[in-house]
């Protein structure tokens, strides 16, 4: 089955500890993207990534890193987590970035 | 600054209704408009739209755009209890170094009571 895994589904943990969101895809897709989504502002891209060993900021990008080191695997970081992190995280993909996305399940980070 | 509105934010209606989701979009660079549907977990595609005044429709979906006003619309027909959920607009555009970004409305809330 076509998708796009995240894990963890939840975790609810404490300022300043390092947490990393895994994300993986089955579908060989070159495009892959990081979304948080917050009541009243939907969703907002973190960081994407073009193909493999390429990866660039989006529109709220400062707390979080990213790595493509292969194809289907695109983690996202948070080395030190602020409580203002809190939020429900997606992960997306598609074969090139001008397709429709595929969105993970997501994941809901609490930071206390 | 790029902007995605959605109206309303929040609907009820009853089972069989007909409901029309609207979005207003201002963005540079604009390449298409896209529409999702989330239940509980994650956005589920709908349509892609990129040309004017061209239909598409899916069973009882189906959505317009006008590039001209910089809206679209998303019509449900015969609604269901399982046409309930969170229905995004998000518009496609490019950024200056030429890759993509979406930006998305905040989102319909759409509930069906039977």
């Amino acid at each position: 089955e076509a998708q796009v895994t995240q894990n963890p589904r939840y975790l609810i943990t404490v300022t300043g500890k390092k947490l990393t969101v895994t994300c993986s895809q089955n579908m060989n897709h070159e495009y892959m993207s990081w979304y948080r989504q917050d009541p009243g502002l939907g969703l907002r891209q973190i960081y994407y990534s073009m193909n493999v060993e390429v990866t660039d900021k989006g529109d709220v990008p400062e707390g979080y890193k990213v790595s493509r080191k292969e194809k289907r695997n695109f983690p996202l970081i948070l080395e030190s987590p602020s409580p203002n992190q809190t939020s429900l995280y997606f992960c997306a993909s598609s074969w090139t970035f001008d397709q429709p996305q595929h969105f993970g399940d997501g994941t809901r980070l609490s930071i206390l | 600054e790029d902007k995605v509105v959605q109206s309303p934010l929040s609907l009820v209606v009853h089972e069989g209704d007909t409901v029309t989701l609207n979005c207003s979009y201002e963005v540079t660079n604009f390449r298409s408009l896209l529409w999702y549907k989330q239940e509980k977990k994650a956005p589920t595609f709908l349509f892609m739209l990129t040309s004017s005044g061209i239909e598409k429709k899916s069973g009882r979906l189906s959505s317009i755009l006008d590039k001209k006003e910089l809206f679209s619309i998303l019509n449900i027909t015969a609604t269901q209890t399982g046409d309930s959920a969170v229905y995004l607009c998000a518009v496609e555009a490019l950024r200056d170094q030429g890759a993509q970004k979406l930006v998305f409305g905040q989102g319909t809330r759409l509930t069906i009571n039977p």
